[in-house]
């Protein structure tokens, strides 16, 4: 299964788009990627998930690059309950959360 | 409202007494798991079921058990607990076509003394 490379921690200022990145650049082309959140210690939350082509919720919207090594999570408006940790996943047998992003939305 | 429960959310027991944490759905899911989520180590899969009476070994599943004989509920038993699994645990839920786009439950954390 491919890996995941995220950064530690981002800030984001309230009412502002935050965007968290995430490369993996061994996955393959059958892989999806995933983008869960974690409020501190409440159980995951799914948020969306692509193959290669960009996708839009109401919660969030994710694109992923035309090579597919890479992909950006963004919430377009964040708001203080958004504060979280943000893993992204890219699963084909086997889902592995690691150690996230952990978003600090500021006001 | 769709959900899934667990009970108990917190635990504190002694080594070797057998204890059940129990997991309930609402949503007619067919596939449930359970994780265990350590500082530094992540979430990993403990054990996961794709339908009633049919469970496989995730990641982790040393000194754990589990059963699936109705398919709204899926127990996590420890038979004898250590110190070493002492941490917070997940039970999620989801339609055996979306099996990665899961359901979680609001976590139990245990404390084995």
């Amino acid at each position: 299964d491919a890996k995941t490379t995220q950064p530690t921690s981002m800030d984001c200022a309230e009412g502002r788009a935050a965007n968290l990145p995430c490369n993996h650049s061994t996955i393959s082309g059958n892989e999806y990627v995933y983008w869960y959140r974690q409020i501190h210690s409440q159980g995951p939350q799914y948020i969306i998930h692509g193959l290669k082509n960009n996708e839009t919720n109401e919660m969030a919207s994710l694109i992923i690059t035309e090579d597919r090594k890479s992909s950006t999570l963004i919430l377009p408006h964040a708001t203080l309950r958004d504060t979280a940790v943000y893993y992204c996943i890219v699963k084909f047998n086997k889902f592995y959360f690691g150690s996230g992003t952990k978003l600090n939305v500021k006001p | 409202e769709a959900q899934v429960t667990q009970n108990p959310r917190y635990l504190i027991t002694v080594t070797g007494k057998k204890l059940t944490v129990t997991c309930s759905q609402n949503m007619n899911h067919e596939y449930m798991s359970w994780y265990r989520q350590d500082p530094g180590l992540g979430l990993r899969q403990i054990y996961y079921s794709m339908n009633v009476e049919v469970t496989d070994k995730g990641d982790v599943p040393e000194g754990y058990k589990v059963s699936r004989k109705e398919k709204r509920n899926f127990p996590l038993i420890l038979e004898s607990p250590s110190p070493n699994q002492t941490s917070l645990y997940f039970c999620a839920s989801s339609p055996r076509s979306r099996v990665d786009t899961q359901y979680f439950g609001p976590g139990t954390r245990l404390t084995v003394l």
